[in-house]
């Protein structure tokens, strides 16, 4: 079946826009999670959805960071103010059930200008 | 959460096997080891994971030590698309998260 989905796939904007990243998890899934991973480290944790409610949220650099979920399926990962640091590939992950295998889709490169 | 140290980078020649270690010393009881791998600038890719016994699938080997401190990936003929970053991880699972702290990996290349 179809894999988790992220678009866009490469997003470029100028410093101070707001984004939004949009992940699609595999069909069925109850849990997402969004990861940030900079050139050459590993992907970082962000925070994590069960269904709509948003369990964890303690990775999120700072407030210009927020995530959703509103009907437990497609979330939306969105940076305000955007800064030139906030430039990485940002990742989602979904798996079937909250202790499960988690399976990540493509990422999204961003780029502030 | 525990984390892990791994070898910044491994050399194997083709159809030989690959053993990649790693170390997580501080590993607790309930806390699974998870190996995952990204080619190029792909999304990270599954391949298996283990609590206490070694375990085997079509892709590699887990091998686990008795006091669960380290554990090996064991790629058994490892081909030219087996050139990747390895990442060893250590589940945290907590009553509220699954969260996998990835660290900087093992960068593998298979030699022709």
């Amino acid at each position: 079946g179809a894999g988790v989905s992220q678009s866009p796939r490469y997003k470029v904007t100028k410093r101070g826009q707001d984004v939004a990243l949009r992940c699609d998890p595999i069909s069925g899934h109850v849990s997402l999670y969004w990861y940030r991973q900079a050139l050459g480290q590993g992907p970082e944790f962000l925070t994590y959805f069960n269904y709509e409610a948003q369990q964890d949220k303690s990775g999120l650099p700072n407030d210009r960071f927020s995530a959703e979920r509103p009907e437990g399926s497609i979330s939306t990962l969105t940076i305000q103010r955007t800064e030139q640091r906030d430039s990485a590939m940002y990742r989602c992950a979904s798996s079937l059930i909250w202790a499960d295998t988690q399976y990540f889709g493509p990422g999204t490169r961003l780029t502030v200008l | 959460d525990a984390k892990t140290t791994q070898p910044p980078s491994m050399d194997c020649a083709e159809g030989r096997a690959a053993n990649l270690p790693c170390n997580h010393s501080t590993i607790s009881g309930n806390e699974y080891v998870y190996w995952y791998r990204q080619i190029h600038s792909q999304g990270p890719q599954y391949i298996i994971h283990g609590l206490k016994n070694n375990e085997t699938n079509e892709m590699a080997s887990l091998i686990i030590t008795e006091d669960r401190k380290s554990s090996t990936l064991i790629l058994p003929h490892a081909t030219l698309r087996d050139t990747a970053v390895y990442y060893c991880i250590v589940r945290y699972l907590s009553n509220t998260g699954n969260q996998f702290y990835f660290g900087t990996g093992t960068s593998l290349t298979v030699i022709p």
